[in-house]
């Protein structure tokens, strides 16, 4: 089966610009989460979605990041202002309800 | 809230020499425990899944344990392509359809030849 999709792959950018992340998840799979993971640490939930509908974003800074799936497939996650401190993976994954997360290979943001 | 820690942080280990990485974890419950391997510039990739205390699970050189405050990764006889980060992570038994994992930082594992 093909995996978790996500582009770009690398991004560079400068602060107060905004950036956009994209994630196909795995064909069925209906929870799609979005991970940031800071260098030299494990990845930290930002969102959880069901289908269409968010689940958590308890950890979310709805200031400055938002994210969407419409039609329950692809998502899309979005900062905007970005800062220094937003460096960092940003890792997709999906799965079949409370079955193994599968992992794409994430987006590498820099924000100089 | 729940918490993972994972030590030690790095292991250097040489072709053959086995060791251990340890997962300590609270949670309100806990559905699952996860382990994890990523290695440089890609995705965690599953390893395994245990649901409860007693549990053990093998795949080639790895084993996994668990209790009922941690999980061990027991590594027999490494070989240099075991080099990567383990990561290990919990889900609890929140209900409904949060299936969120919460990670810890990881142990760097290399393994020279």
């Amino acid at each position: 089966e093909a995996g978790v999709a996500q582009s770009p792959r690398y991004k560079i950018i400068e602060k107060r610009q905004s950036v956009a992340f994209w994630c196909n998840p795995i064909s069925g799979h209906a929870t799609l989460y979005w991970y940031q993971q800071i260098l030299g640490q494990g990845p930290k939930l930002l969102i959880q979605f069901q289908n269409n509908g968010v689940v958590d974003d308890s950890q979310l800074p709805k200031d400055r990041f938002s994210a969407e799936r419409l039609k329950g497939v692809d998502s899309t996650l979005k900062i905007q202002p970005a800062k220094l401190e937003d460096s960092a993976v940003y890792l997709c994954a999906s799965s079949f309800g409370p079955s193994p997360l599968h992992f794409g290979n994430g987006t590498r943001l820099t924000v100089t | 809230e729940d918490q993972v820690t994972q030590s030690p942080e790095a292991l250097r280990l040489q072709e053959g020499e086995s060791s251990s990485l340890n997962c300590s974890y609270t949670v309100s419950g806990l559905r699952g425990l996860f382990w994890y391997r990523q290695d440089p510039g890609k995705g965690p990739e599953f390893l395994f899944t245990l649901y409860s205390a007693g549990e053990e699970k093998e795949k080639e050189r790895l084993k996994a344990t668990l209790t009922k405050k941690e999980s061990f990764l027991h590594i027999t006889a490494p070989k240099p392509e075991d080099s990567a980060t383990y990561l290990c992570a919990v889900q609890p038994n929140s209900g409904g359809s949060n299936y969120k994992l919460t990670f810890g930082k990881g142990t760097l594992l290399t393994v020279n030849p």
